[in-house]
Order: structure tokens, then sequence, then C-alpha cells
């Protein structure tokens, strides 16, 4: 389970703060991802980067900022975030954008108070 | 715009026997490909097994199965031998063989499987 580290693994926030959340891939794979996962609810894709350019950005809101400084971290920058946030953030990475299989970090538990 | 379902939330299994977990999608596509992914509780998401639409056999890994009906748009996963570890969300999921936003992975709300000793 080393492929794919995400930290901080747990996060309790105010709907004032602001804080990032840092996702590291170790395959060598050049595309990474953003998932939001909520109860009983089918995983959500957020942003896609490919060769660290993003190439999907599934109507987010703004409280919600991605960056990709190469390819293998990722980070997601939260800022004055919502309760209805609250969510597990996963993390992904594949060898091509999309069209390969991906493979996931462990995720963020994210909670907005 | 396609869409995956997954109608059992939750099933339940005695530890060496088999279960099968269903999933149903639409796509108006010909070609794609179709995944199962496990994520253990606290536990980071795993892929199990992947059937690409163009191939007839259904794909195995071990004691994982798929069932894939391509015309009834069906894709179940049989657990043979179930043990305490396959405890776990399974998601069922659907991409495009297609470029662009079209290969975003499209998740079921997936099942928990338990296992019972």
């Amino acid at each position: 389970e080393t492929g794919v580290t995400q930290t901080p693994r747990h996060l309790v926030m105010g709907m004032t703060n602001k804080k990032s959340l840092k996702c590291e891939q170790h395959l060598g794979h050049n595309a990474m991802y953003w998932y939001k996962q909520s109860a009983k609810k089918p995983l959500e894709l957020m942003f896609v980067y490919s060769l660290e350019e993003r190439v999907e950005n599934n109507s987010v809101p703004s409280r919600f900022s991605p960056e990709c400084p190469n390819s293998s971290h990722l980070f997601l920058h939260l800022h004055t975030l919502q309760p209805e946030d609250s969510a597990l953030y996963l993390c992904a990475s594949s060898q091509g954008a999309l069209l390969d299989t991906q493979y996931f970090g462990p995720g963020t538990r994210l909670t907005v108070l | 715009a396609q869409t995956v379902t997954q109608s059992q939330p939750e099933m339940s299994v005695q530890e060496a026997e088999t279960v099968t977990l269903s999933c149903t999608y639409d796509t108006s596509e010909s070609d794609y490909y179709l995944f199962w992914y496990k994520q253990p509780p606290s536990r980071q998401m795993i892929l199990v097994i992947r059937q690409e639409a163009y191939k007839q056999q259904n794909a195995t890994e071990n004691r994982f199965s798929v069932n894939f009906q391509k015309a009834a748009k069906s894709f179940s996963l049989k657990i043979s031998d179930s043990q305490l570890g396959d405890a776990a969300m399974y998601f069922c999921a659907y991409r495009s063989a297609y470029g662009g936003s079209q290969g975003n992975l499209i998740f079921g709300k997936g099942t928990k499987l338990s296992v019972k000793p």
C-alpha cells in the first residue's frame, strides 16, 4: 500500500480555515486524480491532471483548488468549506490520463465543523 | 450519460462459501471497460478485476471471477471460497474506451460485503 500515499489521513477544520491535502504517487505515473467519496453516494471525480496540466474539472466549487507541481505530487487546497464538504477525499494515479487503470490512495477523512 | 447500478447495498457470506455481487450499467457505447474495486475498512481502494467489453471471455483473478453479459449490460462479481479478508465495500465501475471526459470512471454506490466466520 505504498504506491499512492495521502496526508493527513484525518482532518477537522472550521469553515473559515485554510488547509491543504497532499497526495504523492511512487508508481512513475503521469496522471493524477482527486475524488470525493460521500456516504451512500458514488465516488465523484473532481479533478484530473495529466503531465501536470489540468485536463478535467467537474464543476467543482472554487473553494477547492488543486495544484500539481510535478507528476508525483498533487495537492488540494481548501478554504471556506461548508459542512456538506465533509467526506473522504481520495487521490488516484494512472500511467495515462483516464484510459489506464487507476490506483488509489487511502484517502483523507475530512470533517468540516 | 452512463450510469452504474449496484442493487445490493449489503451482502453477507459464510467463510469458505461463494457469493455473487450484482452490477448493471447503462450505456450506448460499444467499447468500454468494467471494473470491480475493493475498499476494505479504513484502507485504500484496490482493483480486483477488469473486463474489456470487446472480450467475450469472462475475466478471472484467482478466487474472483465475473459474469459479463454485454447484451443485458450486467457485470456481476463472484467470490469463491470467501475469506475474512474479503470483507469490504465493493464498487463496480465503468469507463468508456474513448478519451477525454468520456474516459472518466463512473462508479456505483457500492455493496458492503460481510464475511461470517
